[in-house]
């Protein structure tokens, strides 16, 4: 069965402190592992990573994929009260067209 | 503006009594999909839809029932909703199945008593 676990559960930081963001899966024949931001309502797509070793990033936002140890990382640098949501990872298998969810990292930035 | 639309938003109903999420997007994405968020449990496909008149199950279908008559629309359906089906479902679409980003609705929370 296909396996998406984040960590930590839940994060408290202040302002301009720096988070990762961990995602551990095991998912065989992936396409594709990506990253989404939910507030209070819907999730908001951030980044698509399909090969290993290649950083992507936006702003503030980077994140990596390791496909040997089978992690993909989250960093969010000089974080800021706006940053605070869950952040949810998940992969995308073609064979069944499905995303499947990690439970998801709660990070709460004080000012 | 590209959006996906959920109606409800919020919608408070019985048991056995019938009723229906709606999902529409404006982008003219191929492939739309239903998940349910609940706690420690994270975000689980329903099912999902590649096309008109193409659906199939994600990995918690039962219970549940879906359309696809029209490329826009991709209504939920709980012929029967049972208090277990209480929870946070989402609407999401994306260009193609090749494309893998999802926009999501904005949630249509359920709660059934």
């Amino acid at each position: 069965e296909d396996k998406v676990v984040q960590s930590p559960l839940s994060l408290v930081v202040h302002e301009g402190d720096t988070v990762t963001l961990n995602c551990s899966y095991e998912v065989t024949n992936f396409r594709s592992l990506l990253w989404y931001k939910q507030e209070k309502k819907a999730p908001t797509f951030l980044f698509m990573l399909t090969s290993s070793g290649i950083e992507k990033k936006s702003g503030r936002l980077s994140s990596i994929l390791d496909k040997k140890e089978l992690f993909s990382i989250l960093n969010i640098t000089a974080t800021q009260t706006g940053d605070s949501a869950v952040y949810l990872c998940a992969l995308f298998k073609a064979a069944g067209n499905k995303l499947t969810f990690g439970g998801g990292t709660r990070v709460l930035v004080k000012p | 503006e590209a959006q996906v639309t959920q109606n409800p938003r919020y919608l408070i109903t019985v048991t056995g009594k019938k009723l229906t999420v709606t999902c529409s997007q404006n982008m003219n994405h191929e492939y739309m999909s239903w998940y349910r968020q609940d706690p420690g449990l994270g975000l689980r496909q329903i099912y999902y839809s590649m096309n008109v008149e193409v659906t199939d199950k994600g990995d918690v279908p039962e219970g549940y029932k879906v359309s696809r008559k029209e490329k826009r629309n991709f209504p939920l359906i709980l012929e029967s909703p049972s208090p277990n089906q209480t929870s946070l479902y989402f609407c999401a679409s994306s260009l193609d199945r090749s494309r893998t980003e999802a926009f999501f609705g904005q949630g249509t929370r359920l709660t059934v008593v």
